[in-house]
Parts: structure tokens; C-alpha cells; sequence
């Protein structure tokens, strides 16, 4: 079975350009995830997905950042300008069903993003 | 925010020996689960545990949990070099608004 897929693994680009993230959740996962990990820490939680519906997207810096999962399957994350303190690596995560008590996730292996 | 706080930071072994790694929360739970990270890939789930249980096992993982001193311990026995990872502690509230909170992570070095 096909884990989670996400692409480019990584990107560089210059401040105040536009950068977008794609993932592909496991098949049959109805909930996704994006998660912020910067050096040294734990993944943040950005967005969450059930289906195509976004239930918290409360730690989205929405000036800048927005989401979008089309059918409920793909999501992309993009950042437009992206600024210096955007790098970082930006997991993508999918679960069965994100409102289980007992929720594992299985992460995708991220997006290095360096922001120059 | 994060509310799992791993200790300690980093944890450097001999491969055979045993690993302790601890984790500390804030705020009630659901469950509490670890995850592990290798160098440069994503997080693989290793064990969840309930907040009504107490103590659990996977291979050569113990993992326990005290809701009353919030903390959870995650024990690695005989390590090999191959667990050489950052370990990471996650909580989980649950509900309707489940999501996980992750603490930093531990740095586990395991000498051959």
C-alpha cells in the first residue's frame, strides 16, 4: 500500500515569491493534515482537513498561506509571499478518520522548503 | 503551542543497552502517542496509549502513562543502531476536535 505522497521534497526560492506544497493522502484516508516542523521542534499543526471540509485551520496564517482540498483526495498548500521565516519542512499526514478517539496518522516524508 | 515536553533532549547509547525517554503534558488527554523521525523523513507511528490505560508493549517497546503526574515514558529495550531517531511525544485531547500536539523530540544516538 501506497503511503502518503508528497511533492517536490525540496524547494528554494526567494522571499515574496509564491511556493506551493502537494500531497496525496493514503487511499481511503478521509482526513488530512499539514503540518509546519521548524529546525529543533515538533510538527505544528496548520490545517486539517474531513474530506474536503477544512474543521481547523485556526493556526493558518491566513494573510499568507491558504489550502484547498479538491474531491476530498490531493491538497496543496501554497504561501504567497513567502518570507523568510517560512523555512522550514511542511508535512503532509492522513488518517482513517480524524474524529476516532484513537487516531494514528501516517505522515509523508515532507517538504524542505528554504526561503533565501 | 506545544504541550508534550521531552526529557531529556538528547540520549546517546551503546547499542544492547536500553532507552528511557520521558514525556510531560499539560492539559488532560485522550491518548498520548510517540512517533519517530529518522534524518531527513517523515514521522512512522510507533504506539498509542489511552488515557485509561496504564501501560502498554510493541516488540521492543514499553511505553507507560500517569494521567495523575501527566507523563509518559517510552522504553526501548536491547537498541539497535537502527533506532537512532528523533523520538517525538504527541498528545491527543480527542473529541471532535482531536488533533496532536507534539513536544520537540528526543535525539537518540545509539553507538555500535
Amino acid at each position: 500500500e501506497a503511503g502518503v505522497v508528497q511533492s517536490p521534497r525540496y524547494k528554494i526560492i526567494e522571499k515574496k515569491q509564491p511556493v506551493a506544497f502537494w500531497c496525496n493522502p493514503i487511499s481511503g484516508h478521509n482526513t488530512l493534515y499539514w503540518y509546519r516542523q521548524n529546525l529543533g521542534q515538533g510538527p505544528e499543526l496548520l490545517i486539517r482537513y474531513e474530506n474536503e471540509e477544512a474543521v481547523d485551520d485556526s493556526q493558518l496564517p491566513k494573510d499568507r498561506f491558504s489550502a484547498e482540498r479538491l474531491k476530498g483526495v490531493d491538497s496543496t498548500l501554497k504561501i504567497q509571499p513567502a518570507e523568510l521565516g517560512d523555512s522550514a519542512v511542511y508535512l503532509c499526514a492522513s488518517s482513517l478518520e480524524g474524529t476516532s478517539a484513537y487516531n494514528e496518522q501516517f505522515f509523508g516524508p515532507g517538504t524542505r522548503l528554504t526561503v533565501l | 503551542s506545544q504541550q508534550g515536553e521531552e526529557d531529556p533532549q538528547a540520549l546517546s547509547i551503546q547499542e544492547g543497552e536500553n532507552a528511557t525517554m520521558n514525556c510531560s503534558y499539560k492539559t488532560s488527554i485522550n491518548n498520548l502517542q510517540w512517533y519517530r523521525q529518522n534524518s531527513g523523513r517523515g514521522l512512522v507511528h510507533l504506539i498509542l496509549i489511552r488515557s485509561n490505560e496504564r501501560e502498554k508493549h510493541s516488540g521492543r517497546l514499553r511505553v507507560t502513562l500517569d494521567t495523575s503526574k501527566k507523563s509518559s515514558s517510552l522504553l526501548i529495550t536491547a537498541s539497535r543502531a537502527a533506532d537512532t531517531a528523533s523520538y517525538f511525544c504527541a498528545t491527543d485531547a480527542g473529541g471532535a476536535n482531536s488533533k496532536l500536539t507534539f513536544g520537540k523530540g528526543i535525539t537518540l544516538s545509539v553507538r555500535p
